[in-house]
């Protein structure tokens, strides 16, 4: 079975500085992945995925995130973070090796937030 | 092109009653999904309608039921509130079921049961 893990809880980051938020997942076969954000009271915002080709994905915001097959990993990083960027992240993934229509695995997410 | 809208935004409920909540998806999209939040259990899948027709469904109680109008526009139900129902009941669309389309959320339901 298909699986995500976010394995911090909350980041904690000074405006200005990099900002990384860790995914890792689990599928029997290629996966597809996605990262989604939520601000209070709204529900998720679409941020960018990874299908295939290039293992940088670059996303809205200025977010973007890097794939690494070897380590099963999908972290979405910024290079500067704005006191803005403060939301709960969503990694997701779908297995595409999967016949039929797969439903899309979320992680428990992590809670960013950054400090002025 | 407006978003995907759910109605109502909050919603205050008996233990035992029933409750339908509505889902309006993205101009053109086809394809609602249904998805339960809480602290706990973060984002469950409920179940996913193309067509009118229930394409997958995750693991919850047949309490959970849902349909899909020839509009695009879905409807959930829960039959027999108990209290671990209370959640935040989000709705996503996307174009088609093909496993690359992102989906759109809508901005929930707030769901109280007590």
């Amino acid at each position: 079975a298909q699986s995500v893990a976010q394995p911090e809880d909350q980041v904690n980051v000074a405006e200005g500085n990099p900002l990384t938020v860790k995914c890792t997942y689990s599928v029997s076969g290629n996966p597809y992945l996605f990262w989604y954000v939520q601000y209070p009271n709204r529900g998720l915002q679409f941020l960018l995925k990874y299908i295939t080709g290039d293992n940088l994905v670059k996303g809205s915001y200025g977010f973007e995130a890097e794939f690494n097959k070897s380590q099963t990993s999908f972290h979405l990083k910024k290079p500067s973070a704005l006191v803005s960027d403060s939301a709960l992240y969503f990694c997701a993934v779908r297995d595409m090796t999967r016949a039929g229509n797969t439903p899309l695995v979320f992680g428990k997410g992590t809670r960013l937030s950054v400090i002025a | 092109k407006a978003g995907v809208t759910q109605t109502p935004r909050y919603l205050i409920k008996t233990r035992g009653q029933q409750v339908t909540l509505s889902c309006s998806p993205i101009s053109g999209h086809r394809s609602v999904s249904w998805y339960q939040q809480t602290p706990g259990q973060g984002l469950q899948f409920l179940f996913e309608y193309f067509s009118e027709t229930q394409r997958n469904k995750g693991n919850f109680p047949g309490r959970f039921s849902g349909r899909q109008f020839s509009n695009s526009r879905s409807e959930m139900n829960v039959s027999t509130l108990e209290l671990g129902d209370s959640a935040l009941y989000l709705c996503a669309s996307r174009e088609g079921t093909g496993p690359t389309y992102e989906q759109y959320f809508g901005p929930g339901t707030r769901l109280t049961v007590t």
